[in-house]
């Protein structure tokens, strides 16, 4: 069964810094890897997703991430937050057409 | 389009009773999968239905169960409720292995 691990769990940063966010997997079959977002009082989003192809993903907000097979990562980057990323953000990745999360990263941006 | 949509938003029971939660997929979607978020557990995988059959189940007793409407549309009924069910369930729909998109969530009270 697929697991994964995310680190640092309160991420607390000002306005303009730049973010990143540790994601490991573990899974033995072709990865499809995910990042949803759960802002505040709002559902989960999805925010990027990786498939195939190119390992460094664009998302949605000016959000990307990076795939390294060799390492089992698929790190999240914003290289300058706002006060509006406030959120909790998730990392999933899917096996056997089921996700499997990450415990999640409270991040809270000081304006 | 609408998303992913559930009902009821919040649910109270008491132990021993059973609980009944309903999802709309997003048109289109044919899968739609059940997810549990319980405080300190995470984001944890409990039943997936496509085309009107459950087609696999996550760690959860046999009390968790659910079905697949033609429509498309879902129900998961917790039959037995314990405390330790109270949690937000999630449900997402997807076009076959596609992206999973979720909906706001049952939150779910066990007294």
């Amino acid at each position: 069964a697929q697991s994964v691990s995310q680190h640092n769990h309160h991420v607390i940063l000002s306005e303009a810094a730049s973010l990143e966010l540790g994601c490991n997997y573990s899974y033995g079959g072709t990865v499809n890897l995910f990042w949803y977002v759960q802002y505040p009082g709002q559902h989960l989003q999805l925010l990027l997703k990786y498939f195939s192809g190119d390992p460094l993903v664009k998302g949605i907000k000016g959000f990307e991430a990076e795939f390294i097979k060799s390492k089992f990562s698929f790190n999240l980057r914003k290289p300058s937050v706002q006060w509006s990323d406030t959120a909790e953000y998730f990392c999933a990745v899917k096996g056997n057409n089921r996700l499997a999360f990450g415990k999640g990263n409270q991040v809270v941006v000081i304006p | 389009e609408a998303g992913v949509t559930q009902s009821p938003t919040h649910l109270i029971k008491t132990r021993g009773q059973q609980a009944t939660l309903r999802c709309s997929p997003i048109s289109g979607h044919t899968s739609v999968y059940w997810y549990q978020q319980a405080l300190g557990l995470g984001l944890q995988f409990l039943l997936w239905y496509d085309e009107g059959e459950e087609r696999n189940r996550g760690n959860f007793p046999p009390r968790f169960s659910g079905r697949q409407f033609p429509n498309y549309s879902s129900e998961l009924n917790v039959n037995a409720l314990e405390l330790e069910d109270s949690a937000l369930y999630l449900c997402a729909s997807s076009f076959g292995p596609d992206t999973q998109y979720f909906g706001p969530g049952t939150r779910l009270t066990v007294l």
